[in-house]
């Protein structure tokens, strides 16, 4: 069964300073991933996702993500985070194609940004 | 304006009764989603339908039911069966061909 894990609850970041959350994942195959940010009692964006080719695909509001195959992760970044940047994101796996697919979500991570 | 409408954004129940939430996509995709989520635990699916008349129990199906009779609409009935119904739920459509998938902004429910 696939798996997603994102090990950090909560992070504080400065305005201005980078960011890099972290997400693993478990899947037997190549796997679907994608980032989404969710905004206190909102639904959940959609700011990228990898389906296959360029291992560093590019999302919305400025972000990116890295997908590393021997390390099973798909970290998501940004250089300079902005005060509107603080949310929750998430990271899921998915198996791939159509058909009876779902999305398996990590539990995931509180951005915080500092003044 | 394409998108994913859940309504209400806040809804209030007795102890005991059913209650019904919806969900209305106008993306014409095909495979709708219900997710319940609850702080500290993620995403986790209650139900999930890929065509009209055809549904799955995901993760936590138990105290749940849907119908799809129509592919605009998926409509989550929370029963009394439900032991700890008070949650954020959420809604979302997959496009065709990928995984992709799109959410509403969610409904709060409460019981009281």
């Amino acid at each position: 069964a696939q798996s997603v894990t994102q090990p950090d609850i909560h992070i504080t970041v400065s305005e201005g300073a980078s960011l890099e959350l972290r997400c693993n994942y478990s899947y037997g195959a190549t796997p679907y991933l994608f980032w989404y940010v969710q905004s206190p009692g909102q639904g959940l964006q959609l700011l990228l996702k990898y389906f296959s080719g360029d291992t560093l695909v590019q999302g919305i509001k400025g972000f990116e993500a890295e997908f590393k195959r021997s390390q099973s992760s798909f970290n998501l970044r940004k250089p300079s985070v902005h005060w509107s940047d603080a949310a929750e994101y998430f990271c899921a796996v998915g198996r791939g194609g159509s058909g009876y697919s779902t999305l398996t979500f990590g539990k995931g991570t509180m951005l915080l940004v500092s003044p | 304006d394409g998108g994913i409408t859940q309504s209400p954004k806040y809804l209030f129940r007795k102890e005991g009764q059913n209650v019904t939430l919806s969900c209305e996509q106008n993306l014409n995709h095909d495979a709708m989603y219900w997710y319940r989520q609850d702080p500290g635990q993620g995403l986790r699916l209650i139900y999930y339908s890929q065509i009209v008349n055809d549904f799955q129990k995901g993760d936590i199906a138990e105290g749940y039911s849907v119908s799809r009779e129509k592919k605009e609409s998926f409509p989550l009935t929370v029963t009394s069966a439900q032991k700890n119904p008070t949650a954020f739920y959420l809604c979302a459509s997959k496009e065709k061909g990928t995984d992709t998938q799109y959410f509403g902004p969610g409904t709060r429910l409460t019981v009281l």
